[in-house]
Order: structure tokens, then C-alpha cells, then sequence
């Protein structure tokens, strides 16, 4: 099977840094996304890593160690739009194609 | 100018009923995905078509059709609804393939009643 775990749900304050780790055991392996979803909407892009180390992209920096099966989000200087949930996403398949499959998400709740 | 978009947004029906699911991306992408969302959040691929291809076919029961006219646009046919079926559904599409980043349409949520 494939194993995708993240933690269920964080709550940090804001301005605070929260780290979101996603480790995963899976058949295949082609590159992990990242995705946020607000409540009653659509997932969006956040980060892609396919190789070995850390990509930052503003407030918000992901790190991959494909050796370890392990990648963290990290989400800086916390707003309060920034509650929601994050999606750690494997691409199973090193064809043309790829599949992607999720983990169940980790809620971020920001407190004032 | 929305990218990739759906309709409806919501669809409340009896089981036993037969209903589509219409998705449209004009981003010029030849990858077109259907995810669906359940309660407790799980997004899973379901389908996934290049260029009007079928290239990925999950296990899902043969109720669900896939059908795509043309590159840009991906339905989803759901015969003999169950309550079961009940979820959010996502179309997506990406330039080519899972490794591109995808984009999602703001779903469709599903009331089986």
C-alpha cells in the first residue's frame, strides 16, 4: 500500500513559525507538492520538491529528503489567512503521466 | 477569466438518479484530472485524461463515466447514485502530466439524499 501521514491539525499563533511534516512510504516516488486549502474551496499550488533539500518561496519553505521518505512545510511569520488546510501530495508514477496521491491534510489553526 | 471551472457547484438529488458533472479549463493544458474529496477530507484521483486519452482509471465503480469532447473539457456521468457518492468533486488539469503543478476548479459538492 501506500502510506502518506501527516499530522491532523496545529495551532500556532500569529506571527509564529509552524513546521507541517509529512512522511511517506510509497511504490514509487516523483516529486511532492504542496497544497493549502481554505475551507469550501479548491486546493492551490504551494511547492514542488523533487530533489534532496530546501525551496523557499516567501513566508513559506519546503524541505525534501527522499533517502528519509520526509518533507516538511514551513510557514513563516503566521497570518490569520494562513488558517487552513495543507496537503502533502506524492507523485507515484515516474512515467510521462504521474499520479498523484494526497495525505488527509493537516489543519492549521492561527490564533490571534 | 477562471481557469479551470465547473458546474454546478452544488447538486442535491434522490438515489437512483443519474447526474453530470461538467469542467472546462482554458489554461491550453493537455492533462485533465477528477478527484474527489469525502468527509473526512481525503482527496483521491479518480480519473485522468491527456489529449482526450484516458491514461488513469482508478477503482471506481463503473457508474462513473468519464468523457472528454476535447482537450479542455472533462465531464463526469454518475449513473444509479448512491448514498455513498455523497462528496466534493474536484476537476483539475495540469500542462502535462501529475509532475506539473495542477490546478483545481472550486469543486462540486454532491448531496446524495
Amino acid at each position: 500500500g501506500q502510506n502518506i501521514d501527516q499530522p491532523t491539525e496545529m495551532t500556532a499563533t500569529e506571527g509564529a513559525i509552524v513546521q507541517i511534516n509529512c512522511t511517506y512510504q510509497t511504490s514509487g516516488f516523483n516529486g511532492l507538492f504542496w497544497y493549502q486549502q481554505h475551507a469550501g474551496e479548491a486546493p492551490t499550488f504551494l511547492s514542488y520538491n523533487v530533489l534532496d533539500g530546501l525551496e523557499e518561496k516567501g513566508r513559506f519553505s519546503s524541505f525534501l529528503s527522499r533517502s528519509k521518505g520526509y518533507s516538511y512545510l514551513l510557514l513563516k511569520e503566521l497570518q490569520m489567512k494562513d488558517s487552513a488546510s495543507y496537503l502533502c501530495a506524492v507523485n507515484l508514477r515516474e512515467d510521462s503521466w504521474g499520479k498523484l496521491q494526497f495525505g488527509a491534510g493537516t489543519q492549521v489553526v492561527v490564533t490571534p | 477569466d477562471t481557469a479551470v471551472s465547473q458546474t454546478p457547484k452544488y447538486l442535491v438529488t434522490q438515489m437512483g438518479n443519474d447526474k453530470s458533472i461538467k469542467c472546462e479549463q482554458n489554461l491550453g493544458h493537455d492533462t485533465m484530472y477528477w478527484y474527489k474529496q469525502d468527509s473526512k477530507k481525503f482527496l483521491k484521483i479518480m480519473f485522468s485524461y491527456n489529449n482526450k486519452e484516458l491514461i488513469i482509471n482508478e477503482t471506481v465503480p463503473n457508474r462513473f463515466s468519464p468523457k472528454s469532447p476535447d482537450k479542455a473539457h472533462l465531464n463526469l456521468h454518475i449513473n444509479s447514485l448512491e448514498l455513498g457518492d455523497s462528496a466534493v468533486y474536484f476537476c483539475a488539469s495540469s500542462h502535462r502530466g501529475a509532475q506539473e503543478t495542477q490546478y483545481f476548479g472550486p469543486g462540486t459538492r454532491l448531496l446524495v439524499l
